[in-house]
């Protein structure tokens, strides 16, 4: 069992403000991090997949940073919104073949 | 656009029946998964398979049991339920590349609601 931490267990932000979460992970043996979004009453949604130390990925005012070497990454959302209400879960592999999910960062947005 | 089917989406049991939960994928996906989703608790992975014929064990494989005969269905078997696995079930689909899957996204159904009495 892979330890996959993931801070603060739940953040409650005003509209507009800017946020950011971490995951943590061991850093030996690294495949891959993911990070999913999982609205109330939906299923997880992919946002990102991140595989080499320094990696960055943007998706509109949602980006993550990756550092292997250390075993974090880091989600941040930029000047969020209602919509932004949601579970945000990491999961790391070092197999190739099985994800550890950690228990995720609940945000809540309100206007 | 029908992506990771599950069935039944909700489903109440009594301790020691059997029951099968479906998941089919329409993406012609490798590799398939389920995990159960309990309070405080991450995903957890049941079992997952790389392909038609493949299936291994995660990290909580025990009273659960699978089979993957096509690429499209990946079931899952209660044998004896117990009410421990009261549970959300999911599963997960995603294209398979050399050296493994855990660098593709996760494609995930809507969930199957199990109670068991």
């Amino acid at each position: 069992i892979l330890n996959v931490e993931q801070s603060p267990q739940s953040l409650h932000v005003q509209e507009g403000d800017s946020t950011n979460f971490t995951c943590s992970f061991p850093s030996s043996n690294f495949y891959a991090l993911h990070w999913y979004r999982w609205e109330t009453a939906k299923s997880p949604e992919a946002l990102f997949v991140m595989t080499l130390n320094g990696d960055e990925k943007k998706k509109g005012r949602i980006s993550a940073t990756l550092n292997t070497k250390e075993g974090y990454s880091y989600l941040y959302i930029k000047g969020s919104q209602p919509e932004d209400s949601a579970t945000y879960l990491c999961a790391y592999s070092n197999s190739g073949y099985a994800l550890n999910f950690g228990k995720g960062t609940s945000l809540l947005v309100t206007p | 656009n029908a992506g990771v089917t599950q069935t039944p989406k909700f489903q109440v049991l009594k301790t020691g029946q059997s029951m099968t939960l479906q998941c089919a994928q329409d993406m012609n996906h490798e590799y398939m998964s389920w995990y159960r989703q309990d309070p405080g608790m991450g995903l957890r992975l049941i079992h997952y398979s790389v392909g038609a014929g493949i299936t291994d064990q995660g990290e909580v494989p025990n009273g659960y049991n699978v089979s993957r005969s096509t690429t499209e269905d990946f079931p899952l078997r209660l044998l004896s339920a117990a009410p421990s696995q009261t549970s959300v079930y999911f599963c997960a689909s995603s294209y398979s590349t050399v050296g493994g899957v855990a660098n593709q996204p996760q494609h995930f159904g809507d969930g199957t609601r199990l109670s068991i009495l």
